[in-house]
């Protein structure tokens, strides 16, 4: 059972758009959610997270948007650079529990 | 503070040996949880272990897997007798405390051939 759906699973912007990645959950007890960047050959890394009394949090040029009655939230990367060129995971936990519950990943590509 | 170490970066081992894969957590963590990424899938949940104890390997397969993570030395991840589908990537990462705030290592990409 996957508990994170995350889309879309590759995205292609050009520099300086707003990729956004959204992800859904099912699980209620989830009460933190933390977004992940990869960079081919690494691990990810933790970019931004958020907890579900707050509808958005930034953090430079990245934003977390989150709806808890829809069960959804999505990462906004503004003035997107090649750099920002990498795999995105979003994940939840909660209930105390220590295990992250990882979507399937968005491979994101800001071409030139 | 050198992070979360793992080693090796890539395995290959023939289908039937054994695979060890080691992590050594970041100065000061003594939580450490293992992950496993197939190819184009996201991460998935295997043990987690403090010093000389596994607190929870619910994620583990049920045969063939074993952590360990003793009082002194890396965390190691066993497979025995490996076949093709154990090929992935293999992610340690370590925390202060159980709450989250993870760090993770690079990873081991182990190949069975």
């Amino acid at each position: 059972q996957q508990q994170v759906k995350q889309s879309p699973q590759s995205l292609i912007v050009q520099k300086g758009g707003i990729p956004i990645i959204n992800c859904a959950y099912e699980n209620t007890a989830f009460d933190y959610f933390p977004w992940y960047q990869q960079f081919p050959g690494k691990g990810p890394a933790l970019l931004i997270a958020i907890r579900p009394d707050v509808s958005e949090k930034k953090e430079g040029r990245f934003t977390i948007s989150f709806n808890k009655s829809a069960k959804q939230f999505s990462l906004h990367i503004m003035d997107s650079q090649p750099g920002d060129s990498a795999t995105y995971f979003c994940a939840a936990t909660g209930a105390g529990s220590y295990q992250l519950t990882f979507g399937k990943g968005t491979k994101l590509s800001v071409i030139p | 503070n050198a992070g979360v170490m793992q080693n090796p970066r890539h395995l290959v081992r023939r289908r039937g040996q054994e695979a060890r894969l080691r992590c050594s957590p970041m100065k000061g963590h003594s939580h450490v949880y293992w992950y496993r990424q197939l190819p184009e899938e996201g991460l998935k949940f295997m043990v987690y272990l403090q010093k000389e104890n596994i607190i929870d390997e619910s994620g583990m397969p049920k045969e063939r897997f074993s952590a360990e993570f003793p009082k002194e030395g890396p965390s190691i991840l066993r497979i025995q007798q490996v076949v093709r589908g154990d090929s992935a990537a293999y992610f340690c990462a370590s925390s202060p405390d159980p709450k989250g705030g993870y760090t993770f290592g690079s990873g081991t990409r182990l190949t069975v051939v």
